[in-house]
């Protein structure tokens, strides 16, 4: 089972470049989501896709945007990379929403604006 | 205010030691599910436990529990038997009925000592 697949693991962009993550999962879930995880501040929400057509701003949303391209792939793009975006991104997917299930999460894609 | 609250950002614990991480949270829904979450240095995400608002019981999964003393609002992980595969980041995490995402704590580095 592959569960979560997150492509690139590894990117450095330089300032202003634009760039797209991929991720797809093969666990038939409603709802995805795209993470960034910083040293000491834990993983915030930048984006989710509750169902396939729909997308909502998490937490930190600001410099991307995103992509429900069908039931299995969700993309994140920064339009114009800043080296505050240097971050870990994950993603996840998850059954309807209901409290009892957990999140699956993808490999992790190690970006560096330089 | 914070969703989840990890306070410990950094736990050393002896070979075959019990450990305990804490988690506090907020909400004001009813309905509501806590989760656990491994990270060891190889980055990926590994689910460990889950703990439903309603269940009467403590969650136990292997040497994994879960403290969980809802009227304190807190949901706290003990590991038994500590072993060395147990260095890693740990994150607790929260779901509500009424919404879609997962709110993540900072997170504890736990260290197990030969």
């Amino acid at each position: 089972n592959a569960g979560v697949t997150q492509t690139p693991k590894f990117q450095v962009l330089k300032t202003g470049q634009s760039m797209t993550l991929q991720c797809a999962q093969d666990m038939n879930h409603n709802s995805m989501y795209w993470y960034r995880q910083d040293p000491g501040m834990g993983l915030r929400l930048i984006y989710y896709s509750a169902s396939e057509g729909t997308t909502d701003k998490g937490e930190v949303p600001n410099g991307y945007n995103v992509s429900r391209l069908n039931k299995r792939e969700f993309s994140l793009r920064l339009e114009s990379a800043a080296p505050s975006q240097t971050s870990v991104y994950f993603c996840a997917s998850s059954e309807v929403p209901t409290v009892n299930t957990e999140a699956f999460f993808g490999q992790g894609t190690r970006l560096t604006v330089v | 205010a914070q969703k989840i609250t990890q306070t410990q950002p950094g736990m050393f614990v002896q070979e075959k030691e019990a450990v305990t991480l804490d988690c506090t949270y907020d909400t004001s829904d009813p309905s509501y599910g806590l989760f656990w979450y491994k990270q060891p240095s190889s980055g990926e995400m590994i689910f460990l436990i889950y703990q439903g608002s309603y269940d009467q019981q403590n969650a136990t999964e292997g040497r994994y529990s879960l403290n969980f003393q809802k009227a304190r609002k807190s949901a706290n992980l003990v590991i038994s038997a500590s072993q060395l595969g147990d260095s890693a980041m740990y994150f607790c995490a929260m779901r509500e009925r009424t919404g879609n995402q997962f709110y993540f704590g900072t997170g504890t580095s736990l260290t197990v000592i030969p």
